[in-house]
C-alpha cells in the first residue's frame, strides 16, 4: 500500500497568514494527488485534484503543487472559514489512501 | 444540484450485519464510478470500496474483503454497502462519494478523485 504522510499534524495560524501543508508519498505517484478540507461534523470537500487543479467553486487562495513523492497545499491568505482539517489522498493505486490529516486552528 | 444521501446506519452487535444505502440525485448515476469512505470517531479518512458504472468491477480495502460488498442499482440511482460480520473497529461514519475520472484532453492521462460527497451515516458496532 502507498503510505501518505502529512506534516505538520497540526498548526496554529492567524487570519491572513500564508499556510503551507506538505504531503509525502511512500512511492512515486506522479500527479495522482488530491486535497480535501473537512470541518467538524461535515463531509470532506474536494479542494485540489491532480496535484494542482483547483476544483470549481474553491477560492483561488488555495493552491497545490508537486509531483512524484512530494506535494504541497498552500493557503495564500488564511480566512476565518479555512480553520479545518486538511487531508491529502493518492489515487495512483488501489487501495486509495489518505494522509493522517493536518488540523489548522487559531 | 448533485446530491448524495446515505442511510441505513445504526447500532449493531459484533458479528451482525447492516446494509447502507446512498441515494443519488442531480447526476446521471449510471455513468460514474462510486465510492464508500469511512471515518472512525476522532480519526482520519479511510477508503473502503469502489464500484464501476455497470456494477461489475469492485475494489475493497483489505480489512473489509470477504465481509463487505459494494453494489449498485442504476435503475434506482442507488449505491449500497452490505456489511457482514461487523467488528468493533468498523465503527465509523460512512460516506458515499462520486469517483470521477478526468482528463484534460485526448492522449492525456486520466486523473481520479472524489468530487461529491454525502453527509454520511453513522455505524456503531458494540455489544
Amino acid at each position: 500500500d502507498i503510505q501518505m504522510t502529512q506534516s505538520p499534524s497540526s498548526l496554529s495560524a492567524s487570519v491572513r497568514d500564508r499556510v503551507t501543508i506538505t504531503c509525502r508519498a511512500s512511492q512515486d505517484i506522479s500527479r495522482y494527488l488530491n486535497w480535501f478540507q473537512q470541518k467538524p461534523g461535515k463531509a470532506p470537500k474536494l479542494l485540489i485534484y491532480a496535484a494542482s487543479s483547483l476544483q470549481s467553486g474553491v477560492p483561488s487562495r488555495f493552491s497545490g503543487s508537486g509531483s512524484g513523492t512530494d506535494f504541497t497545499l498552500t493557503i495564500s491568505s488564511l480566512q476565518p472559514e479555512d480553520f479545518a482539517t486538511y487531508y491529502c489522498q493518492q489515487s495512483y493505486a488501489i487501495p486509495l489512501t489518505f494522509g493522517q490529516g493536518t488540523k489548522v486552528d487559531i | 444540484e448533485v446530491q448524495l444521501v446515505e442511510s441505513g446506519g445504526g447500532l449493531v452487535q459484533p458479528g451482525g450485519s447492516l446494509r447502507l444505502s446512498c441515494a443519488a440525485s442531480g447526476i446521471t448515476f449510471s455513468s460514474y464510478w462510486m465510492s464508500w469512505v469511512r471515518q472512525a470517531p476522532g480519526k482520519g479518512l479511510q477508503w473502503v470500496a469502489n464500484v464501476n458504472p455497470d456494477g461489475y468491477d469492485k475494489y475493497y480495502v483489505d480489512s473489509v474483503k470477504g465481509r463487505f460488498t459494494i453494489s449498485r442499482d442504476n435503475a434506482k440511482n442507488s449505491l449500497y454497502l452490505q456489511m457482514n460480520n461487523l467488528r468493533v473497529e468498523d465503527t465509523a461514519v460512512y460516506y458515499c462519494a462520486r469517483f470521477l475520472e478526468y482528463t484534460s484532453g485526448r492522449y492525456l492521462p486520466f486523473y481520479y478523485y472524489m468530487d461529491v460527497w454525502g453527509k454520511g451515516t453513522t455505524v456503531t458496532v458494540s455489544s
